[in-house]
C-alpha cells in the first residue's frame, strides 16, 4: 500500500514567494496532520483535520500560514509570503482513530529552504 | 513549559549496550504514549505504543509508562548500529486527537 505522499520533497525559494506543500493521506484515513520539524523546536503540530474539517489550528504560527483539505485524499499547506525562518521540514501524517495502536503514519517530508 | 520534555542528547553507546531513553510529560490527561523512531532524512515511524501505565515489550524494545510520576521510558537491549536514529516520545489525550512530541533524542550505536 502507498503511504502518505508529500510533494515537493525539496523546495528552495526566495523570501516573499508563495510556497504550497501538498499531501495525499493513506486511503481510508480520516485524520490528517501537518507537522513542522526544526532543530530548535523539534516536531510541532501545526494543524489537524478530521473528515476534512480543521479541528485544531492553534499551532499555525501566523496568518501567513494556511491549510486546506478540499477532499479526503488531498491537503495543502500554504505559506504566503515565505520568510527565512520558515525553513524547516514539513511533515504530513494521517491516521484512523482506532487503527493499529493509534498509529499515525508520516510522509517522507517536504524540505523547505527560504533564502 | 513544553507538554512533553525529552533530553535531545546526543547519546553514543557501544554495540551491545542497554540504552535507556526517557521523557516526562506535564498533562495528567494524557492516556496514550508512543515512541517513534526517525532515521536521517526520513519521516518518524511508530516503534512502540502503550495505553495508560505499565510495560510493553517487543523483541529488544521495552516501553514503560509511570503515570504517577509522569515518566515515559524506552529501553533497548543488545543495541545494534542499525538502532542509530532519533527517538521521539509522544503523548495524546484520546484516540484520534493530536499527538504531542518530545524534542527527540539522537542515538548513535558504535560498532
Amino acid at each position: 500500500d502507498a503511504g502518505v505522499i508529500q510533494s515537493p520533497r525539496h523546495e528552495v525559494t526566495e523570501m516573499g514567494q508563495e510556497v504550497t506543500l501538498r499531501c495525499k493521506p493513506i486511503s481510508g484515513h480520516d485524520y490528517l496532520f501537518w507537522y513542522r520539524q526544526t532543530m530548535m523546536r523539534g516536531l510541532e503540530l501545526l494543524i489537524y483535520f478530521n473528515n476534512n474539517v480543521p479541528i485544531d489550528d492553534s499551532g499555525m504560527p501566523e496568518d501567513r500560514f494556511s491549510a486546506k483539505m478540499p477532499n479526503a485524499s488531498f491537503s495543502t499547506l500554504k505559506i504566503q509570503p515565505s520568510e527565512p525562518r520558515d525553513s524547516a521540514v514539513y511533515f504530513c501524517a494521517s491516521s484512523t482513530p482506532t487503527g493499529l495502536g493509534n498509529t499515525i503514519y508520516f510522509g517522507e517530508g517536504s524540505w523547505l529552504t527560504v533564502v | 513549559q513544553k507538554e512533553v520534555e525529552q533530553d535531545p542528547g546526543p547519546l553514543s553507546v557501544p554495540e551491545g549496550a542497554i540504552v535507556s531513553l526517557n521523557c516526562t510529560y506535564s498533562n495528567s490527561a494524557f492516556q496514550y504514549f508512543m515512541w517513534y523512531r526517525q532515521y536521517s532524512r526520513k519521516g518518524p515511524e511508530l516503534l512502540m505504543y502503550t495505553y495508560s501505565s505499565g510495560n510493553k515489550e517487543d523483541g529488544r524494545f521495552t516501553a514503560q509508562v509511570d503515570k504517577s510520576s509522569k515518566y515515559i521510558s524506552l529501553f533497548i537491549r543488545d543495541s545494534q548500529p542499525s538502532d542509530s536514529a532519533t527517538y521521539l516520545c509522544a503523548s495524546r489525550y484520546n484516540q484520534g486527537g493530536k499527538l504531542i512530541f518530545g524534542q527527540g533524542t539522537e542515538l548513535s550505536v558504535k560498532p
